[in-house]
């Protein structure tokens, strides 16, 4: 069964730092993964998706990175700032136990920006 | 870039009664799915909707659930006699059937179910 577990749990960091993200997964034959950001109440904002070929991707301030075999993912972000402030989760693409596609998340890093 | 849409944002329902959840997946995506977060917790798994039928589903799916994808478009997820414990974000999501694309899966903003 896959399990995927995020550390740390919170993180606090000033404005301006570079801040990584961690995301381990127990099983290796995964598909993609990709990372979401959660704001407090609200849905689920696709971030990056890595797929298992790959070993990082880019969007603007933030790198996502894969190692597959390790069964671990990081997410970097750059130049952090105020609005950075969420709930990062990251979520695995895989076939589950019974043969079917599935996607199962971690458990979260919330992460405040201090100004 | 395409969406998936969910109605209502927020329900409020008394113990007991039923519920219809509701969302529109991406139009070409084969793959439906609900997943639940309970305020504070992971985001779970609860079934997986395939070529007109449940795929999989979760412990958590029991008999007082139910999906059903009335038409071409529309994709719901029904609790018959709902309980405290389903209070609950809801979402919705659809994934393209071409692994490699770099959408993945697509969610909708969810359901706030408040269950009183």
């Amino acid at each position: 069964k896959q399990e995927v577990t995020q550390i740390p749990a919170a993180l606090s960091v000033p404005e301006g730092e570079n801040l990584v993200l961690n995301c381990s997964f127990t099983d290796s034959a995964i598909y993609n993964l990709q990372w979401f950001r959660q704001d407090p109440g609200k849905g689920l904002t696709s971030l990056l998706l890595i797929q298992s070929s790959q070993r990082e991707q880019t969007s603007g301030r933030l790198n996502a990175s894969l190692d597959k075999s390790s069964g671990r993912s990081t997410l970097y972000i750059a130049a952090s700032q105020p609005g950075d402030s969420a709930t990062y989760l990251c979520a695995a693409r895989h076939i589950s136990n019974f043969g079917n596609e599935k996607l199962t998340f971690g458990t979260g890093t919330r992460l405040t920006i201090i100004p | 870039e395409p969406e998936v849409t969910q109605t209502p944002s927020h329900q409020v329902t008394q113990m007991g009664q039923e519920v219809i959840l509701r969302c529109v997946p991406i139009s070409n995506h084969l793959y439906f799915y609900w997943y639940r977060q309970i305020l504070g917790q992971k985001v779970e798994f609860l079934v997986s909707f395939y070529n007109n039928e449940i795929s999989e589903k979760s412990e958590i799916f029991d008999d007082q659930f139910s999906v059903e994808r009335p038409d071409g478009s529309n994709f719901t997820l029904k609790i018959r006699s709902t309980k405290l414990e389903d209070s609950a974000m809801y979402f919705c999501a659809s994934s393209d059937p071409d692994r490699r694309s770099n959408y993945g899966y697509t969610f909708g903003s969810g359901t706030r179910l408040t269950v009183v």
